[in-house]
């Protein structure tokens, strides 16, 4: 089955520690990119990536960081989580040349 | 900017009730995406309109989109419970993967 899936689909952390959200597809996508939906605010792009190795801010990429070493993985690192990243979080990938955008069934990461 | 501002921010109808959300663009857009989201759920892709003036239709839902590709709006005919979610806009932005997202417009449908 085609899907994105990512990985916790809840996270209760505390400030300053460090966290990975990992998201992976398996449609061979070469876009992946990663969101922030806050109330009211819809969903922000944080950082995506158009390629292996090849990555780029979104919106409000401060305090996180992604790698892309391979094509099917793209991680979303919190070096160190502060409460105002309390926030639901989304990966999405989509086809190069479509921009139908595919999402994964989300993180809530809860920082204390 | 590149924002695009949706409305109404919240819509409770009666089953049976048709449903518009608006999505407004204080500049041209390329083109218009629309998304639904139920309640604990992801996102799922609806639709893209690209032309001028388009419009597309799927079963009880009608998008359209401005004769000045500044605007979009998405109808529902006769809300069933199914309906009830939160429906986005998206606009892309400079640079491919680059994509800007409404606010949302979250209905609540009553049987």
């Amino acid at each position: 089955e085609a899907q994105v899936t990512q990985n916790p689909r809840y996270l209760i952390t505390v400030t300053g520690k460090k966290l990975t959200v990992t998201c992976s597809q398996n449609m061979n996508h070469e876009y992946m990119s990663w969101y922030r939906q806050d109330p009211g605010l819809g969903l922000r792009q944080i950082y995506y990536s158009m390629n292996v190795e090849v990555t780029d801010k979104g919106d409000v990429p401060e305090g996180y960081k992604v790698s892309r070493k391979e094509k099917r993985n793209f991680p979303l690192i919190l070096e160190s989580p502060s409460p105002n990243q309390t926030s639901l979080y989304f990966c999405a990938s989509s086809l190069k040349g479509d921009e139908k955008l595919f999402f994964g069934s989300g993180t809530q990461l809860s920082v204390l | 900017g590149q924002q695009v501002m949706q409305i109404p921010q919240y819509q409770h109808v009666q089953e049976g009730e048709d449903f518009t959300t608006y999505c407004n663009s204080s500049t041209t857009l390329s083109n218009i995406q629309w998304y639904k989201q139920r309640p604990g759920g992801h996102p799922v892709f609806l639709i893209q309109l690209v032309k001028s003036g388009e419009v597309k239709k799927q079963k009880r839902l009608t998008f359209q989109f401005g004769e000045a590709k500044k605007n979009s709006s998405l109808h529902i005919t006769a809300t069933q419970t199914t309906d009830v979610g939160t429906y986005f806009c998206a606009r892309r932005g400079y640079g491919f993967n680059k994509f800007y997202f409404g606010s949302g417009t979250k209905l609540n449908v009553k049987p």
